[in-house]
């Protein structure tokens, strides 16, 4: 079945990248999301990548994206206390184009 | 601007009481989502709808039922509320895949406590 997998914590200091990773089962992913929830707050989109490329880039965001080994990476340059948050990875797949399968979560802790 | 908002942010109920939680979205969106959120299990979905009186069951639907009596309206309904219907719950919209990158816009959440 659709499985998406994260791990819980990632602790990095001021200025420094950090980098959010995910794992999927599903081969019939479409698109691929990355979500921001900050505390108390919904879900905001950061950014997507479609299935078919490697890698999308947009200003302090970088994703990385590995089919054969259904990975995909967020990471974030010059990580700041503002991007301390929780942070989702979804996927859509052929199968149910309506619906996203969510990861568990990455909380996101940023130290001056 | 999407915009989806939720009734509560907090809400405080006793076991045994039927709880409302409402949702509503200004975009026209035809799907709307029901999650709840807890620590370590991500977003779980509890129930969908594609359309008006329109509803799908979605991974944890027990203890749980909707109403989507208007478009822009969807209402999850605990009928007899637990102490482990204790969560977070965030409501979602999204339109239809017509462009595949449609994603879901997500309301602030409402924090429900079952004392």
């Amino acid at each position: 079945g659709e499985d998406v997998e994260q791990s819980l914590f990632l602790s990095v200091r001021e200025g420094d990248s950090s980098v959010i990773n995910c794992t999927y089962t599903d081969s019939s992913s479409t698109y691929l999301y990355w979500y921001k929830q900050e505390p108390g707050a919904g879900l905001q989109l950061l950014t997507y990548i479609f299935s078919n490329m490697d890698m999308k880039q947009d200003q302090r965001l970088t994703v990385l994206l590995n089919k054969k080994d259904k990975h995909l990476s967020l990471r974030i340059a010059d990580t700041q206390t503002g991007d301390s948050a929780i942070y989702f990875c979804a996927e859509r797949t052929v199968y149910n184009t309506d619906k996203l399968i969510f990861g568990t979560g990455t909380r996101l802790q940023v130290f001056p | 601007d999407v915009k989806v908002t939720q009734s509560s942010r907090y809400l405080v109920k006793r076991t045994g009481e039927k709880v409302f939680l409402e949702c509503v979205q200004d975009m026209d969106h035809e799907n709307m989502f029901w999650y709840r959120q807890d620590p370590g299990l991500g977003l779980r979905l509890i129930y969908f709808s594609y359309d008006v009186k329109m509803k799908e069951k979605g991974d944890i639907p027990e203890g749980y039922s909707v109403s989507r009596e208007k478009k822009e309206r969807f209402s999850l309904i605990l009928e007899s509320a637990s102490t482990n219907q204790t969560s977070m719950y965030l409501c979602a919209s999204s339109p239809p895949p017509l462009e595949d990158q449609e994603t879901q816009y997500f309301g602030p959440g409402t924090r429900l406590l079952v004392l």
